[in-house]
């Protein structure tokens, strides 16, 4: 099967404009995470999606980050105006009903983010 | 709130020896899952292992294994036979299911090199 696709790869942008990351989350995925990952750090969750409901948003940073699901499959990740702290990988993953009933995540190969 | 100490940020083994990876968590929850992610250079979270609290079984891969000591709050990873593509970052990662929310909480990382 096709895994999680996340597009773009690399992102290099000034502070305060604004950036988007995209994710397709695996066929029939009814979950979708995204995490933060700052360089020498182990992801952190953003956001979690069941369909297109938001089930956590605890982390995200309101002010700044949006994420939407509209249909319920693909995502986006939107920070705006972006910070020179937001440097940081963004992870997607998706699981078919919930983490750990799945056996775990995918994830995929994540968007690296560099702000100048 | 639960967190998770991987307490040493670079290890290094000979091919074909054996590497044992520290963990502790800690958490007031009693039933929850532990994890052992690997990321290699392509950034991909790959799943290693995987531990339910409620076994008292440590959960073996092939050549993985996991020391899991609850009382301790310990889960450790040992590395068998190491080979070269087992040269990545490794994370340990725990979870407790609460309403929906499965998300993973991550450590900060072990860079493990495995040496011709």
């Amino acid at each position: 099967e096709a895994g999680v696709a996340q597009s773009p790869r690399y992102k290099i942008i000034e502070k305060r404009q604004s950036v988007a990351f995209w994710c397709n989350p695996i066929s029939g995925h009814a979950t979708l995470y995204w995490y933060q990952q700052i360089l020498g750090q182990g992801p952190k969750l953003l956001i979690q999606f069941q369909n297109n409901g938001v089930v956590d948003d605890s982390q995200l940073p309101k002010d700044r980050f949006s994420a939407e699901r509209l249909k319920g499959v693909d995502s986006t990740l939107k920070i705006q105006p972006a910070k020179l702290e937001d440097s940081a990988v963004y992870l997607c993953a998706s699981s078919l009903a919930g983490g750990f009933t799945n056996y775990g995540y995918t994830f995929g190969s994540g968007t690296r983010l560099t702000v100048v | 709130a639960q967190t998770v100490t991987q307490s040493q940020p670079e290890m290094s083994v000979q091919e074909a020896e054996t590497v044992t990876l520290s963990c502790t968590y800690d958490t007031s929850e009693s039933n929850y899952y532990l994890f052992w992610y690997k990321q290699p250079p392509s950034r991909q979270m790959i799943l290693v292992i995987r531990q339910e609290a409620y076994k008292q079984q440590n959960a073996t891969e092939n050549r993985f294994s996991v020391n899991f000591q609850k009382a301790a709050k310990s889960f450790s990873l040992k590395i068998s036979d190491s080979q070269l593509g087992d040269t990545a970052m490794y994370f340990c990662a725990f979870m407790k299911q609460k309403g929906g929310s499965e998300k993973l909480v991550f450590g900060k990382g072990t860079k493990l090199t495995v040496n011709p």
